[in-house]
């Protein structure tokens, strides 16, 4: 029930595509929703949450869209730069973070 | 401001034997958490700290350790070593406890390698 299963575990879009990274939760009690990005050699950084009251979040090209009802939750990042290509995490949180396994995005010229 | 220090970032043990790894956390954050990375698993939680006090734990074996000195610094310690104990292991800190309502900052790693 802590799980929360994250997809794909790789992804290659065109520089300015769309990329889209999927995760699915459990636990209904789950009350708080972020993902994070690592870049090779560092630490997962914060880039945007989401709490469940609301069914979307944008901040810059990332949005976060949330389906409560299928226990769903998406990134999406807009008009993608090779800058973005890094690993993300999706999480889901009640008394502390679950992580999903992680997507390795790569943005390709 | 300085972000979480992980010492060391790099090491390299034998099966059997035990390691200590700190963590620094950003100024003014009580709370400690630590997580094990690896391929193909992500993040899994191991535990977090307050106040000297472990208020949360994941499910690892009783083999993996830590504290939390008066300081806010915190260690873990994992003994006898297996070879699937290698992995980033990864500390993060936040200004008070609760995980679910705050950003976490994490630091670079300690990458334990078990030979």
């Amino acid at each position: 029930q802590q799980q929360v299963k994250q997809s794909p575990q790789s992804l290659i879009v065109q520089k300015g595509g769309i990329s889209i990274i999927n995760c699915a939760y459990e636990n209904t009690a789950f009350d708080y929703f972020p993902w994070y990005q690592q870049f090779p050699g560092k630490g997962p950084a914060l880039l945007i949450a989401i709490r469940p009251d609301v069914s979307e979040k944008k901040e810059g090209r990332f949005t976060i869209s949330f389906n409560k009802s299928a226990k769903q939750f998406s990134l999406h990042i807009m008009d993608s730069q090779p800058g973005d290509s890094a690993t993300y995490f999706c999480a889901a949180g009640l008394t502390r973070l679950t992580f999903g396994t992680g997507t390795r995005l790569t943005i390709i010229p | 401001k300085a972000g979480v220090t992980q010492t060391p970032r790099y090491l390299i043990k034998t099966r059997g034997q035990q390691v200590t790894l700190s963590c620094s956390p950003i100024s003014g954050h009580r709370s400690v958490s630590w997580y094990q990375q690896t391929p193909g698993q992500g993040l899994q939680f191991l535990f977090e700290y307050f106040s000297e006090t472990q208020r949360n734990k994941g499910n690892f074996p009783g083999r993996f350790s830590g504290r939390q000195f008066s300081n806010s610094r915190s260690e873990m310690n994992v003994s006898t070593l297996e070879l699937g104990d290698s992995a980033l292991y990864l500390c993060a800190s936040q200004t008070q406890l609760a995980s679910n309502t705050g950003e976490l900052f994490f630091g670079e790693g300690s990458r334990l390698t078990v030979l």
